[in-house]
């Protein structure tokens, strides 16, 4: 069964730092998104992405975030300097029809500032 | 904003027995809900939808009811087996295919 791809699968950064988090969606989709799960929280929602531009996005993502689809195969998630806060489980996800039969995620990468 | 709530955050019961999962969202407008499991370790992963237009889907030893009057929505795990032990989700979405607001979970155990 097709994957969503998540690297890495954990990561540790100081504060301050630029990360980026990387994610290969199932070939056949066009809709990319990113959530967080703040430990013991609920997922939210980050940003999405269609025809090579952010479709939505949240409060939470603000000039710190931006979301690039290098290729034909990644998206990538881009923290630019890194807060305490920003300490999560992110989660790619992908869909081919947009809200229909909800998305795929992958497995996430847990992201701990230091 | 959107609020999506579940009334019980853990829930245990014994291998084959019936369980139910609620769910409470607060957004008239909200058209189409998800239930979503996580697994240790993994990301969310679709279960089965409803759209606001219906009342009752089943699957595969699932079922989702949704009650508008009430904005209730539950899910059904019929013979409850180990392998449904995870946490689940309910999650809305208001005519936007961008974005799902996710409920706080519930944690499901399946005591064999």
């Amino acid at each position: 069964e097709p994957e969503v791809t998540q690297t890495p699968s954990h990561q540790v950064t100081q504060m301050g730092q630029e990360v980026i988090l990387r994610c290969v969606p199932i070939s056949n989709h066009l809709y990319f998104y990113w959530y967080r799960q703040i430990l013991g929280q609920k997922v939210e929602f980050l940003v999405s992405f269609y025809n090579n531009e952010i479709s939505e996005k949240s409060e939470i993502f603000d000039d710190q975030f931006s979301v690039e689809r290098p290729d034909g195969s990644n998206f990538t998630l881009k923290i630019r300097s890194t807060k305490l806060e920003d300490s999560a489980m992110y989660f790619c996800a992908s869909s081919r029809q947009g809200r229909d039969y909800g998305y795929t995620f992958g497995s996430g990468t847990r992201l701990t500032v230091v | 904003g959107e609020s999506v709530g579940l009334h019980l955050p853990t829930l245990s019961v014994q291998e084959g027995d019936n369980s139910i999962i609620n769910c409470a969202y607060s957004n008239s407008a909200s058209d189409y809900f998800i239930w979503y499991k996580q697994e240790s370790g993994k990301g969310p992963q679709f279960i089965i939808d409803i759209r606001s237009n219906m009342d009752k889907r089943q699957g595969q030893r699932v079922t989702v009811l949704l009650n508008k009057t009430v904005k209730h929505l539950s899910l059904q795990i019929a013979a409850t087996q180990p392998g449904d032990s995870a946490v689940y989700f309910c999650a809305e979405n208001i005519n936007n295919f961008n974005k799902f607001y996710f409920g706080s979970g519930t944690k499901l155990n399946v005591k064999p």
